[in-house]
Order: C-alpha cells, then structure tokens, then sequence
C-alpha cells in the first residue's frame, strides 16, 4: 500500500492561487470518487477541507476547491490567505481491504 | 457536537506493547454507518491509517500492521480501544482517532493526538 504522491512544497502570495496534485492509481484515486483533502497546522490534528473530491463541509470556505481527472487528484486554494500556510495531504478510499491511503504531504507557504 | 480524546503512555519500551484509549462523546458506536479509526503521524512525517473500527464490529486494519495491532469497542463506555505489540522507536508518532461514517468515507472529526514514544 503506497502513500499517494504530492508535491513536498507550493507556495503562493497572499491572493494568489496555489494548487497542489495527489497522485495515485487506478486502484485508489482512479477508481473511486472518494478522494479528500486535510488541512494540518503545526501541533494541532488534521482538519477535512473537500471530500468525494470536491465536496466541501459544512464551514470550509469555498476559496477551496478539489477536483480529479484519472489518478491525479487536485486541491486549488484561491485568494490565498495567510491562515492557509499549513501541511496539507489528500486520502483516497482503496477498497475494502486496504481501505484508503494517504498522501505524502505538502506544505503550503504564503510569501 | 462530536469530541474525541485519545489517552495512554507517553512513552514504552521496545518489545512492548501498546494500548490506547479513545473515549468519545456526541455520536454513538450503535448507530448504522458510524466507526471510528485510529491515524498515526511520526514527527515530521505523513498521516498513516492504522485501523478502523464500525457500529457492527467490522474491523479493517492496515494490511502492512494487521498482525501488530488490534481494535476492539465499548459501546456502552464510548470507547475504542487499540493495541499495538511488539512497539520498535519507528512506532514513535503521535496517535490520533477519528470519527468516520461509511456514507462519506472520511475522518471528519478528529482528537487531539497523543505523542507516543518508544525507547528502552
């Protein structure tokens, strides 16, 4: 079970977009729509910012987005704000057994 | 609203094993589609699901830690418990659980982790 591939780091100044990739296989990522996206801050526990790839909760702002096409997954931040500097990994459901897998993370800098 | 809380040692020794505690509050392990899972993170490091646990007792584990760890509930306490033997120092992360429904297949609410680490 192998971690899905992201960017180590993406930065952006404030306003600004910034888009990070999460790549997978056709047995996570392309073969389901249950991709999501966390949000992590230094010392504090993740947060769900898109789920079923572009879904957002209840409270997340929609300056994010998500989005997939085949094994690649993205999370586009819009108006970049100086509170979205943090950690960020996409999750893909794999399967009964498996069940997902995480991504290798990325950090997002606002300059 | 929905709470969870992990708790146990904060250090152990190699060979050992280890056994945490999530109590929770604002939804019940007896409700259809409910589960809760335990994710870990070695400083510095990615998230990595370690088990998951549902309303049936349905079990999934990591496949790569299944012989290593076990999941069990307490319905009627709102705890989940997670042992994990034979601990090496590259088990030393900080352990999270999280809330988890079968309908949107993500840990949407999560506690605030516990520093687990293993040295002799």
């Amino acid at each position: 079970q192998s971690a899905l591939t992201q960017p180590p780091s993406a930065s952006g100044s404030p306003g600004q977009s910034v888009t990070i990739s999460c790549t997978g296989t056709s047995s996570d990522v392309g073969g389901y729509n249950y991709v999501s996206w966390y949000q992590q801050h230094p010392g504090k526990a993740p947060k769900v910012m898109i789920y079923e790839v572009s879904k957002r909760p209840s409270g997340v702002p929609d300056r994010f987005s998500g989005s997939k096409s085949g094994n690649t997954a993205s999370l586009t931040v819009s108006g970049l704000q100086a509170e979205d500097e943090a950690d960020y990994y996409c999750s893909s459901y794999a399967g009964s057994n498996n069940l997902l897998v995480f991504g290798t993370g990325t950090k997002v800098t606002v300059l | 609203q929905i709470t969870l809380k992990e708790s146990g040692p904060t250090l152990v020794k190699p060979t050992q094993t280890l056994t945490l505690t999530c109590t929770f509050s604002g939804f019940s392990l007896t409700t259809s589609g409910v589960g809760v899972g335990w994710i870990r993170q070695p400083p510095g490091k990615a998230l990595e699901w370690l088990a998951v646990i549902y309303w049936n007792d349905d079990k999934r584990y990591r496949p790569s830690l299944k012989s290593r760890l076990t999941i069990t509930k307490d319905s009627s306490k709102d705890q989940v418990v997670l042992t994990m033997t034979n601990m090496d120092p590259v088990d030393t992360a900080t352990y999270y659980c999280a809330h988890r429904t079968t309908a949107r297949r993500i840990f949407d609410d999560w506690g605030q982790g516990t520093l687990v680490t293993v040295s002799s």
